[in-house]
C-alpha cells in the first residue's frame, strides 16, 4: 500500500527566511509526487509535481521541491517566505503502475509565516 | 474550463436524512476522487473512479455511504441515513491519467453539517 508521511504538524518561519516542509513516501513502484496548498475555506490547489527527470522541480509562487529516491523524500522549499504563504500544505503520491491509480495524501503541515 | 464544480457548497441537515453531494469533473478527465476532510482525521480518500468505473471504495466508511458515476461528467456521493459524525468537508477531484497530466484538480468542497 502506498503512503505519505508529513512529520511536522506545523512549521513556523519568519518572513524572508527560507522554508522547508518535509514529506516522505512509500510506494511499491515508481512514484508520481505532488504538493498542494489549501487556504481557509478553499479546495486544494496544485503547486508542483515530480514525474521523471530533474530531481529539482519548480512550481507556482516560487516554490520548489527536491525528489530524493534514496531517502524516499520530496521536501517542499522556498528561498524566501512570505506572510501570504501561510496555509496548509499537503504532499501526495500516486503509484503509476497502470491506468488506474489512487492519489494518497499526507496529513498536512500548517505553515505559519510571521513578520 | 470552469474547473471541478461541486454542489451544494453548504448543506445542513438533520440526523437520519438522506444527503446527496454532486460533482461535475473537468471535461475530458478520466479519474474522479471523493475525499472527506475533518480536523481529526485529515484528508481521507473515500472512493475513486477510473473511466466511470469504481476502482477502490475501501475508504467508504460504511454502508450508509454510496457513490455513483453514471457518466463521465457527473458523480454523486450519497449518505443515507446521515449522522452527526458525517459532518465534514467533502471534496471531489478529477484528473487525466497519462504520461503528463497526472495532477488532480479539486472542487471547492461541500461543507456538510448534520445536526
Amino acid at each position: 500500500a502506498q503512503s505519505v508521511a508529513q512529520p511536522e504538524d506545523q512549521v513556523n518561519v519568519a518572513e524572508g527566511n527560507p522554508l522547508t516542509v518535509k514529506c516522505t513516501y512509500s510506494v511499491s513502484g515508481n512514484p508520481y509526487l505532488f504538493w498542494y496548498v489549501q487556504y481557509p475555506n478553499r479546495g486544494l490547489q496544485f503547486l508542483l509535481k515530480y514525474i521523471t527527470g530533474d530531481n529539482l522541480v519548480k512550481g507556482s509562487y516560487g516554490f520548489e521541491a527536491e525528489f530524493n529516491k534514496s531517502q524516499t523524500s520530496f521536501h517542499l522549499k522556498k528561498p524566501s517566505a512570505l506572510v501570504s504563504d501561510s496555509a496548509l500544505y499537503f504532499c501526495a503520491v500516486r503509484d503509476i503502475g497502470g491506468t488506474a491509480s489512487k492519489l494518497t495524501f499526507g496529513t498536512g503541515t500548517r505553515l505559519q509565516v510571521t513578520l | 474550463d470552469a474547473g471541478v464544480i461541486q454542489s451544494p457548497r453548504h448543506e445542513v441537515t438533520e440526523m437520519g436524512q438522506e444527503v446527496t453531494l454532486r460533482c461535475k469533473p473537468i471535461s475530458g478527465h478520466n479519474s474522479l476522487f471523493w475525499y472527506r476532510q475533518t480536523m481529526m482525521r485529515g484528508l481521507e480518500l473515500l472512493i475513486y473512479f477510473n473511466n466511470n468505473v469504481p476502482i477502490d471504495d475501501s475508504g467508504m466508511p460504511e454502508d450508509r455511504f454510496s457513490a455513483k458515476m453514471p457518466n463521465a461528467s457527473f458523480s454523486t456521493l450519497k449518505i443515507q441515513p446521515s449522522e452527526p459524525r458525517d459532518s465534514a468537508v467533502y471534496f471531489c477531484a478529477s484528473s487525466l491519467v497519462g504520461a503528463r497530466g497526472t495532477e488532480a484538480f479539486f472542487g471547492q468542497g461541500t461543507r456538510l453539517t448534520v445536526v
